[in-house]
């Protein structure tokens, strides 16, 4: 596709349910990030990938969460045992190494 | 620990007027400097960055100064136009390598263009 691609685009889960959101980068983008943007803030990094090297995790909150990019191309953000903090818009984002960074439209979730 | 401040909510701007957003950093080692936009329900758009070895860079009507002494950067929008109405960004990163692409952003400024 022509830009990045994120799916669902709204989910709504019960507290204690597993999530999972998926990324479609750019065609040929080498580097993928998540972001968590909660309401009224700015976009927090999760976690980044080079092709399938996950080589930053640093911005992930919990070890409830987890992203994995088996074959350097889609990506799954997990998000296991939802609790309310989690309601946020995750975004993915793509780039060529050292290049612009393209994002998605976002996940938008919320745990009730 | 806010590294990249925007410490105005908003800003409203009558059409054909300068529009100023204004970004303050605390990290002295952030070299390279963003700034995005962003529609309601969409992601971010880029829109202008610069490099800490300038103090300018301008694109059409947008124009982002740096002052590295005072870890504070501006976008100029000029003249402004009503579908610049939008939440801005403002994001920083570090040098090259795996921090490439970690941006930490500011909490975003939402700008409206009155016709």
């Amino acid at each position: 596709g022509a830009g990045v691609s994120q799916s669902p685009r709204y989910k709504v889960a019960k507290r204690g349910q597993d999530v999972a959101l998926r990324c479609d980068p750019i065609s040929g983008h080498v580097s993928l990030f998540w972001y968590q943007q909660a309401l009224g803030q700015g976009p927090e990094f999760l976690t980044y990938f080079q092709n399938e090297a996950q080589l930053d995790k640093s911005g992930l909150p919990s070890d409830r969460f987890f992203a994995e990019r088996p074959e350097g191309s889609v990506s799954t953000l997990k998000i296991q045992r939802t609790q309310q903090e989690d309601s946020a818009v995750y975004l993915c984002a793509s780039s060529l190494v050292g290049n612009t960074i393209y994002f998605g439209e976002g996940s938008w979730l919320t745990v009730v | 620990d806010q590294q990249v401040k925007q410490n105005s909510p908003s800003l409203s701007v009558q059409e054909g007027r300068i529009s100023i957003l204004n970004c303050d950093y605390t990290n002295s080692m952030f070299d390279y400097f963003l700034w995005y936009k962003k529609y309601p329900a969409e992601g971010p758009t880029f829109l202008i960055s610069i490099s800490s070895i300038k103090d300018k860079n301008e694109d059409g009507r947008f124009t982002v100064f740096l002052n590295k002494s005072a870890k504070h950067l501006s976008l100029h929008i000029v003249p402004s136009q009503p579908g610049d109405s939008a939440v801005y960004f403002c994001a920083a990163t570090g040098a090259g390598g795996t921090s490439y692409g970690k941006l930490t952003f500011g909490q975003g400024t939402i700008l409206t263009v009155h016709p």
